[in-house]
């Protein structure tokens, strides 16, 4: 059980052009979900924090107008990088938690800007 | 603001060799505590959590300790193997009704045949 996917695994893309992730819950109904990126031999930081049917939290220095997050149904929640550029290349992970006792996490999508 | 240490970053042993990962945090006033493994290029594996009212947790040759008070967490690996090479993340869990988790940046392990 407490299974989460992501998709697309990997995403390539031309600069300036938007690009949506999406993380799933698979068996199980997710009140909270959470963003993070991972750069090249860093840890996780967590990007924002979204409840279903509500707006989410961007943690501080997050352009929430950049990173677009839906979390329209206790099962899905999607990511959108909006005119993406190559700084935003990165490891993106999200995790998945009901009542806020455990996070599950996804595989991952390794987005590459060109 | 909670603050995550790991030590060492890297941690290079024999085959067979039992090996201890060290975990340090900031603010005690944690909700729980969890160690992950990640491979190469690849997501999380939840290892083990701790609640805040635990002081261990075991799972196979895996054993994980927490003593909030001191702000520290060690995770002790019996008997490596090649297969436990990769990355070992610990990650805390913020109190005070938030569930957010604050991640150290890993130690990578690398257990030589």
């Amino acid at each position: 059980g407490a299974v989460v996917s992501q998709h697309p695994s990997w995403v390539i893309c031309k600069s300036g052009t938007s690009v949506k992730i999406e993380c799933r819950s698979l068996d199980f109904q997710a009140t909270t979900m959470f963003w993070y990126r991972q750069f090249p031999k860093q840890s996780l930081m967590l990007m924002a924090t979204s409840n279903e049917g509500s707006k989410a939290t961007y943690e501080q220095g997050v352009e929430k107008d950049k990173f677009l997050i839906n979390h329209a149904s206790l099962t899905l929640s999607t990511l959108t990088v909006t005119s993406a550029h190559p700084e935003d290349s990165s490891f993106y992970i999200c995790s998945a938690s009901l009542a806020g006792i455990e996070q599950f996490f996804g595989p991952g999508t390794r987005l590459t800007v060109l | 603001k909670q603050e995550v240490t790991q030590i060492p970053a890297a941690l290079s042993v024999p085959e067979g060799e039992n090996l201890v990962l060290n975990c340090s945090f900031t603010d005690s006033a944690i909700y729980n505590l969890q160690w992950f493994r990640q491979d190469p290029g690849k997501g999380l594996t939840s290892l083990l959590l701790i609640q805040s009212s635990q002081r261990e947790q075991t799972s196979g040759r895996l054993n994980a300790s927490l003593d909030k008070s001191s702000g520290r967490s060690t995770l002790y690996i019996a008997a490596s193997q090649p297969g436990d090479s990769a990355t070992y993340l610990c990650a805390v869990g913020g109190g005070a009704g938030s569930y957010q988790l604050t991640f150290g940046k890993g130690t990578k392990l690398s257990v030589i045949p």
